[in-house]
């Protein structure tokens, strides 16, 4: 059975650093891992979409990368603002199966 | 356009009632799927369609619940006899076809979800 886990649990930083999410899961054989953003009582916004064949994603500051054979991706923010407070969510969908697998999350507080 | 939409968002109702929770999905994509999230946890698989047949129900805890897709576009779950545990956010998300062979088709949207409170 398919586990994601998210490290750290919450982190809280002072604006204007880069900062890395990370995520990791058990089983390797996966079509694709989306991370979203989730701020607190609303629902899910998809980030980045990293199919298995490809390596990293970018979406202005953020960039994610997928290393499959080891069960890991990173979520790299760039210059972080108050803005990107919110919860980050890593999610897997397995080979041939179409549910998603999320981790826990992250919490993020952006200080300014 | 308009996104995935759900409907309430909050839901307040006593133990042992019954509850129906409404999902509009994109137009125009033909995989519904419904997750549970918990406080402080990652949203969890309970059923999902593809068309009007639902593909995969694997997800649902038990017979209480029940989800209809008659049309192929609006979902609607169903929970008989709620208890205290189905507090949760109930949350839709849709896609184009999870099925293709790759690029952003099988990329799921989510809508706002509804918060369920059983008392």
């Amino acid at each position: 059975k398919q586990e994601v886990t998210q490290i750290p649990a919450a982190l809280s930083v002072p604006e204007g650093e880069n900062l890395v999410l990370n995520c990791s899961f058990t089983d390797s054989a996966i079509y694709n891992l989306q991370w979203f953003r989730q701020d607190p009582g609303k629902g899910l916004t998809s980030l980045l979409l990293i199919q298995s064949s490809q390596r990293e994603q970018t979406s202005g500051r953020l960039n994610a990368s997928l290393d499959k054979s080891s069960g890991r991706s990173t979520l790299y923010i760039a210059a972080s603002q108050p803005g990107d407070s919110a919860t980050y969510l890593c999610a897997v969908r397995q080979l041939g199966d179409t549910p998603l697998v999320f981790g826990k999350g992250t919490r993020l507080s952006v200080i300014a | 356009g308009a996104g995935v939409s759900q409907t309430p968002s909050n839901k307040v109702t006593e133990k042992g009632k019954y509850v129906e929770l409404r999902c509009d999905p994109i137009s125009g994509h033909t995989a519904l799927y419904w997750y549970r999230q918990s406080l402080g946890q990652g949203p969890e698989f309970l059923i999902y369609f593809q068309g009007t047949g639902a593909a995969d129900d694997s997800g649902l805890p038990n017979d209480r619940f029940f989800a209809v897709r008659p049309e192929g576009s609006v979902s609607t779950l169903k929970i008989q006899r709620t208890e205290r545990g189905d507090s949760a956010v109930y949350l839709c998300a849709s896609s184009l076809n999870p099925t293709s062979g790759g690029g952003s088709y099988n990329e799921q949207f989510f809508g706002p979800g509804t918060r369920l409170t059983v008392l």
